[in-house]
């Protein structure tokens, strides 16, 4: 079946570093691929999308890279601050546009 | 902010019961969709309407129904409630934009099964 794993154990840095988030995927050839924030309580909030013929790319300080063969993408967030402190989660998309596959997200916590 | 809201914020229920959540979302949304989100997991997909129409759902049983309405809002029943049905509800309506589809969240409805 279909399964999206990312980081289940939260990822903690120091305010100034990059911070990089895994999301792999098994049994899927998504059409593309998606990150979204999400704060206690709140709904996601849509970040960036890759499509599956692009490999990078890039909004202010954030980067998701996505590799197709490796069925990986890395979502990077540089010159980290507290407030980037949030559950960051990947969603994987085909084509017609619905039934998105979330995965469990990866909490980050960036200390001052 | 996204547009899109949610009522009620929380809700507490009993087993057996039904439950209705609502979801408005911006003008020009035609496409909205349901997802439910348990603790420490992420949104698992419902179902999605597009033009007051059902057009996708997921691994959820007949119990979970839903409706679109012209206004751009739309309905999620849960029929005979269970303990598991506790989880956060979420709708989300999408626009596409150029040559991107963006899905806008709306904050949730906390639903309680006791």
């Amino acid at each position: 079946s279909q399964k999206i794993e990312q980081n289940s154990e939260a990822l903690n840095i120091q305010e100034g570093k990059t911070a990089t988030l895994t999301c792999n995927y098994t049994n899927y050839s998504p059409a593309y691929l998606q990150w979204y924030r999400q704060d206690p309580g709140r709904g996601p909030v849509f970040l960036l999308l890759i499509r599956e013929n692009e490999k990078e790319k890039r909004k202010e300080r954030l980067k998701v890279t996505f590799d197709t063969t490796l069925k990986q993408s890395l979502f990077h967030i540089t010159a980290s601050q507290p407030a980037d402190s949030a559950t960051y989660l990947c969603a994987l998309e085909g084509t017609g546009g619905f039934k998105t596959i979330f995965g469990a997200g990866t909490r980050l916590f960036v200390k001052a | 902010e996204t547009g899109v809201t949610q009522s009620p914020t929380h809700l507490i229920k009993t087993r057996g019961q039904q439950v209705t959540l609502r979801c408005s979302s911006q003008s020009g949304h035609n496409t909205v969709s349901w997802y439910q989100q348990a603790l420490g997991q992420g949104p698992q997909f419902i179902f999605q309407y597009y033009r007051e129409e059902e057009n996708g759902r997921g691994n959820f049983p007949p119990r979970f129904s839903g409706l679109q309405f012209p206004n751009y809002s739309s309905e999620l029943n849960v029929n005979a409630l269970e303990l598991d049905d506790s989880a956060l509800y979420l709708c989300a309506s999408r626009i596409t934009e150029g040559l991107q589809e963006t899905q806008y969240f709306g904050p949730g409805t906390r639903l309680l099964v006791l």
